[in-house]
């Protein structure tokens, strides 16, 4: 089946502006993540999804960072006033949480660059 | 000190070669640890997941765990080109932690 798509795959934008980020999970993955990963960087996590639960956006690095997932499904991120620390490449992965581990399952990504 | 320290290469061998890549830990807590493969431009797979101590193999992957010295690594054998990469170390506290703690990840070259 398809696998965790994100889009656009490149973005470049200019300092200040908006860009919202999207991703599609792998279908019946009840968790969604967003992750942040910048050159010399781990993966930093920024938000978490589960269910109809509140998400946990302790990950988020200030308050121009916002996620919403709408339907339990698709999600969206939104960096607003964007600054050129912000260039990384964002990753959403989906997994199904139930049973003894659960994979998650990564998207290609979205490299943003913040001119 | 991060929790979790990897070395971030470049790490280049010849093919057929034995590679070991390693992390460091500081968190004692964690249980579940995973390996990570991320080709350029692509998003990260998983190779393996180890729980607690201990060895697993799947082919050529070999994941080895020492929770006493709070390190984990992971050989390939044959190396092959196709196996040229970034390869992430994860670890978990427990099978209900969503949260991942990931290493800077290892760029890896296996030269022809």
């Amino acid at each position: 089946g398809a696998g965790v798509s994100q889009s656009p795959s490149n973005k470049v934008t200019e300092k200040g502006k908006d860009v919202e980020l999207r991703c599609d999970p792998i279908s019946g993955h009840t968790a969604l993540y967003w992750y942040r990963q910048s050159l010399g960087q781990g993966l930093e996590f920024l938000i978490y999804f589960q269910g109809n639960s509140a998400p946990d956006k302790s990950g988020l690095p200030s308050d121009r960072f916002s996620a919403e997932r709408t339907g339990g499904s698709v999600s969206t991120l939104t960096i607003q006033r964007t600054q050129q620390e912000d260039s990384a490449v964002y990753l959403c992965a989906s997994q199904f949480r139930g049973g003894t581990y659960n994979e998650q399952f990564f998207g290609p990504g979205t490299r943003l660059t913040v001119l | 000190q991060k929790e979790v320290e990897q070395d971030p290469g470049p790490l280049s061998v010849p093919e057929g070669a034995i590679v070991s890549l390693n992390c460091t830990y500081s968190n004692s807590a964690f249980q579940y640890f995973m390996w990570y493969r991320q080709y350029s431009r692509k998003g990260p797979e998983l190779l393996m997941y180890t729980y607690s101590s201990g060895n697993k193999e799947d082919g050529r992957f070999t994941a080895q765990v020492d929770k006493s010295s709070k390190y984990i690594s992971l050989f390939i054998r044959d190396s092959q080109p196709s196996d040229s990469a970034t390869y992430l170390c994860a670890m978990s506290a427990t099978s209900g932690t969503y949260k991942y703690i990931f290493g800077t990840g290892t760029r890896l070259k296996v030269l022809a």
